[in-house]
Formats: C-alpha cells, structure tokens, sequence
C-alpha cells in the first residue's frame, strides 16, 4: 500500500529562521509528488508539485522541495519564515488520482 | 475563476440523522473527489467521480455514504444514518483531466466539518 510519512508532527520557528519539513514516501516508479498547506481556517492550498524532470521544485510563497529519489524523501524548506507561514502542511503522493497524506506537520511561528 | 466551494462549513448533527453535504467544483473539471480527516488521522480518499460516474469508490467506508453528481457537475455527499465516528473534516477537490496512468493536480475546497453527538 501506498504510505507518506511525515516525521515531526509538531515544529515550532521562529520568525525569519530557515525552515525543513520532511517527507518521506514508499516506493513508486514514477512518483507524483506535492505538497500542501492548510491555514487555520483555510482549506487546502497546493504549494508545489513534482511529476517529473528538476528534482528541486519551486512553489508558492517562497517554499521549494527537493525530491531525492534513492532517499525517497521530498522536504519541504523555506529561507526565512514569516509568521504568516504558521500553518499545517501535508506532504502528498498520487497513485493515479487517488492521493495519499502524509499525517502532516503543524508549524508554529514564534515572534 | 472560482474555486472548489463546499456547503455547509460546519454541521453539527445527531446519532441517527441524516446530513448531506454539498461540493461544487470549479467550472469545466470533470474530475471531482471526496475525502475526508477524522481526529487524528490521516486525511483520507473516499471516491473519485469523472463526469457523472463514480471511477473508484474503495475509500467509502460503508454502505451509510452515498455520494451522487448529478449532472456531472455538484456532488453530494449523503451520510445516513450518521454515527459518532463519522466526526471529521469532509474535504472535495477537483481536476481538470483524466490521464490515464498518470495524475493532475487536485484543487481542495475549504471543508465540512461534521460533528455526530
């Protein structure tokens, strides 16, 4: 069966410090990779999206992910955090249509 | 251009009563997909409608989810009768295309959030 795991359920930055989340994933041929956020009071907004070619992603909001595949990993960083940036984020992998979550990563900013 | 809406925001409901819930996805998707996040969980895929035929259905949990789109445009999402454990977050995305062995991105709707008491 398809898994996504999310290590950290919890992170807790400061404001302006650097920021990793991690993901990994179970092994597919042809990994469909994304990630999304959901703000509180927000649903669902897609960050950024690997399906194939440079393995170093750039999404929205200044957030990029690299997807390495002989560590079937696919983090999530930003450079410097905005408090706005306090968030929950799912990192996601697609068989088909059908998407699998990770169990996601809540993110506290601290002044 | 709007996005995936879902109605109502919130429901709260009790054991035994029926709820339905409402997706309209954005204009000219023909994919539509439900999931849902109960506490503590993982979010989690029930089924996946293109046009107005359900394409695969083995997230449903039981035969109380009925999920129907007329048309092939909205969908509804019936729960009857409703237990405690259906408390959660009732998610809807859409797509644009079906690509065979392949995926598109999804786009989420804000949310249900179903409380069974």
């Amino acid at each position: 069966a398809q898994s996504v795991t999310q290590p950290d359920i919890h992170i807790t930055v400061s404001e302006g410090a650097s920021l990793e989340l991690r993901c990994n994933y179970s092994y597919g041929a042809t990994p469909y990779l994304f990630w999304y956020v959901q703000s509180p009071g927000q649903g669902l907004q897609l960050l950024l999206k690997y399906f194939s070619g440079d393995t170093l992603v750039q999404g929205i909001k200044g957030f990029e992910a690299e997807f390495k595949r002989s560590q079937s990993s696919f983090n999530l960083r930003k450079p410097s955090v905005h408090w706005s940036d306090a968030a929950e984020y799912f990192c996601v992998k697609a068989a088909g249509n059908k998407l699998t979550f990770g169990g996601g990563t809540r993110v506290l900013v601290k002044p | 251009e709007a996005g995936v809406t879902q109605f109502p925001s919130h429901s709260v409901i009790e054991k035994g009563q029926t709820v339905t819930l409402r997706c309209d996805p954005i204009s000219g998707h023909d994919n539509l997909y439900w999931y849902r996040r109960v506490m503590g969980k993982e979010i989690k895929f029930l089924l996946h409608f293109v046009k107005e035929s359900k394409q695969d259905e083995s997230g449903m949990p039981n035969n109380r989810f009925l999920a129907e789109r007329t048309g092939g445009t909205y969908s509804t999402l019936k729960v009857q009768p409703a237990e405690l454990e259906d408390s959660g977050v009732y998610f809807c995305a859409s797509s644009q295309l079906v690509i065979r062995g392949g995926t598109d991105t999804q786009y989420f709707g804000p949310g249900t959030r179903l409380t069974v008491l």
